[in-house]
């Protein structure tokens, strides 16, 4: 059982249009992170949230993350081509320095 | 700089083999992750450290598995003996102690490993 739940696990659209990815828990983080990886290579950190409630922007990327820092989405606006990937939230447990991954969502976005 | 450096990228060989994966981690970096990466658990800590020390070790999934760290330059990830369900992406990670809040990890590039 995974303690962060992603959601969807797969998603395929066309480029321009929007997407938004959830990742929800049960559980309190004392900060959450998002990563891309793309095949063959290692997850690379997007952003990290600390604050309940915080919104944070990278480009056409938006990081917001719950007042109850339970949960947190991306939104990805007019998504092109090169933000295919596989998006993995990962949680910091406020007990120690271990990350709690999500099985991830997989982002296509076709040309 | 350098990012975190793992070798081989890709191991194959058959069960009841010993395997030694290896990694790199980016100076000056004070912790080091082991993470195993399959389709069907996702991406699962084995182990890591802090300052050569292991910290927690509960993610390891059998005494098949072992890790060291002589050193803040060099970790290895042994499976002796090997088994086909070990097959997966194992990659390593390293991060500053920058505080609870506030740790990105990097990663490596991986070792896909494959146990026939």
């Amino acid at each position: 059982t995974q303690l962060l739940e992603q959601s969807p696990q797969f998603l395929s659209i066309q480029e321009g249009e929007n997407l938004t990815v959830y990742c929800n828990s049960s559980s309190v983080f004392s900060s959450l992170q998002w990563y891309r990886q793309e095949p063959g290579e290692g997850p690379v950190l997007l952003v990290t949230v600390v604050t309940g409630g915080e919104v944070k922007k990278l480009k056409r990327l938006t990081f917001q993350f719950g007042d109850a820092r339970k949960d947190s989405s991306l939104h990805i606006t007019a998504a092109q081509p090169g933000d295919t990937g596989l998006y993995l939230c990962a949680g910091l447990s406020s007990n120690d320095y271990k990350l709690s991954f999500g099985a991830g969502t997989t982002v296509t976005v076709r040309a | 700089d350098a990012g975190v450096i793992q070798s081989p990228r890709h191991e194959v060989t058959e069960m009841g083999q010993e395997v030694t994966l290896r990694c790199k981690p980016i100076s000056g970096h004070d912790y080091l992750f082991w993470y195993r990466q399959t389709m069907m658990r996702g991406l699962e800590l084995l182990i890591y450290f802090n300052n050569n020390v292991p910290i927690d070790d509960s993610g390891m999934p059998e005494d098949r598995f072992s890790a060291k760290m002589p050193n803040a330059s060099f970790s290895t990830l042994k499976i002796q003996p090997s088994e086909p369900r070990d097959s997966a992406v194992y990659f390593c990670a390293s991060s500053l102690d920058e505080g609870l809040s506030n740790q990105p990890q990097h990663f490596g590039d991986g070792t896909r490993l494959s146990i026939l």
